[in-house]
């Protein structure tokens, strides 16, 4: 199995300012990805995080306001850009590895509230 | 493209009581299908999977079925217990290499005493 441990678990921003999400996991992982939760919503994928390369972005969602680095192979950041009280969420990391039979693993999430 | 609908809650039952949660997907090619819980001020956990028909996950007394006929993944649990007051999601992931997941909307179960 895989631990995903996600800094910061809370945190209140001011309007227009930036703040970067870090997701660790404890073992290799091949895929890793980033979701959003909007207050009593469900999940949506924001992007693929691509070791090395540019994440892949879902539609609607975008690198100037999404910025997303995965330097290796256990470490992946979020930046959630000019926040707005609109991009207050949970934003959660997820990983697989091939070698867990494709379990899909999540962090326990970002909580941002914007004010 | 891929999609996951969900029973509307919320849901509130007695402890004891059976419970089922409909999951019906559409989706090109043979996902994978999965129940994620999340309990109150937590984060997303693995219930139980199932990666082709005729599948059934378990674990925790919850139980589900991969139904191809019906495109559906219900939920069930024969004895609901205070505890299991939660968020379930259903979803799904398609295999061709990409391992995203598509989530349902989620259904808020409330379990009184």
């Amino acid at each position: 199995s895989a631990v995903i441990s996600q800094k910061p678990s809370r945190d209140i921003c001011q309007r227009g300012t930036s703040l970067t999400i870090q997701c660790q996991v404890d073992s290799q992982v091949t895929m890793m990805f980033w979701y959003r939760q909007q207050p009593g919503q469900s999940l949506t994928l924001i992007a693929t995080a691509n070791q090395g390369s540019e994440a892949t972005y879902e539609s609607g969602f975008v690198i100037d306001k999404f910025p997303i680095s995965r330097p290796n192979l256990t470490f992946s950041t979020l930046t959630v850009s000019n926040m707005s009280p609109e991009d207050s969420s949970i934003y959660l990391c997820s990983a697989t590895s091939w070698g867990s039979g494709n379990t899909i693993y999540f962090g326990e999430g970002s909580w941002l509230t914007v004010v | 493209g891929n999609s996951v609908t969900q029973m509307e809650g919320p849901v509130t039952l007695s402890e004891e009581a059976f419970l089922t949660i409909n999951c019906t997907y559409t989706a090109t090619g043979y996902p994978s299908l999965f129940w994620y819980v999340q309990y109150p001020g937590e984060g997303l956990q693995l219930l139980l999977k199932a990666t082709k028909a005729d599948d059934k996950g378990s674990n925790k007394g919850f139980e589900a079925t991969y139904r191809k006929e019906t495109t559906s993944f219900h939920l069930e649990k024969g004895s609901v217990q205070v505890s299991d007051s939660a968020v379930y999601f259903c979803a799904l992931s398609d295999l061709q290499g990409a391992q995203k997941l598509v989530f349902g909307q989620g259904t808020r179960l409330t379990i009184n005493p």
